[in-house]
């Protein structure tokens, strides 16, 4: 079966920061991977997206990156974080279908 | 472009008693459609999907949830509410040939003991 997994599962970074979120999914080959923010009291907004290795879609401009080094591996950066950062970042893959089935997320504070 | 509109954003109900949850869809063809739900500091998970092979879709906890074209409705309902039910519950769907899920605002389930 397939599993999908974030680390780290909490962050706490100061203002300034750089940053890495690492997303990777078990059990698949070639997944459609996303990355989600969702900022406290507001819904997920859809920040990139990932159709290959080294292929990303930017769906909002801001301060943060992905890459996809690898098939099932999918990184969030940012050089400096800023204070709006902060938020739950969750990770997805397509199952088929259009379903996307989530990671556990990464609760980043910015201070 | 396809929408989701959640119409209560705060649910309460008393345990044992029936869960109805809220979701109207915005469409210029049939979608699919996704409930999913969220656990304070949890990813988000599956409950159901509805992708044209029957109205009324069975999902995961007992919940499940009727495609009614004609009210360009979704609503997620379960007979009997438990505590472990207290969550957000999200009504998704997908874009028109791509992936991209279009969120609806979340609806908090409370449950009164």
């Amino acid at each position: 079966s397939q599993t999908i997994h974030q680390w780290p599962a909490t962050l706490v970074q100061p203002v300034g920061s750089p940053l890495s979120l690492e997303c990777t999914v078990e059990g698949t080959s070639n997944p459609n991977l996303y990355w989600y923010r969702q900022a406290a009291g507001r819904g997920l907004q859809l920040l990139f997206y990932s159709v290959g290795i080294g292929q990303i879609s930017s769906e909002v401009p801001q301060n943060l990156s992905a890459s996809r080094p690898q098939d099932r591996q999918f990184i969030l950066s940012s050089k400096k974080l800023l204070l709006s950062d902060s938020g739950f970042y969750l990770c997805a893959w397509n199952g088929g279908g259009n379903t996307q089935y989530f990671g556990p997320g990464t609760r980043l504070t910015v201070l | 472009a396809q929408s989701v509109t959640q119409l209560d954003s705060h649910v309460s109900v008393s345990e044992g008693t029936p869960v109805l949850l809220r979701c109207n869809y915005s469409s210029s063809y049939s979608p699919s459609l996704f409930w999913y739900v969220q656990h304070p500091n949890k990813g988000l998970q599956l409950l159901l999907k509805y992708t044209s092979a029957a109205t009324l879709v069975k999902g995961i906890n007992g919940f499940e949830a009727e495609f009614k074209k004609s009210e360009t409705s979704f609503h997620l309902t379960k007979p009997s509410a438990h505590m472990s039910d207290a969550a957000e519950y999200f009504c998704v769907v997908p874009g028109f040939g791509n992936e991209k899920l279009t969120f609806g605002t979340g609806t908090r389930l409370t449950i009164i003991p």
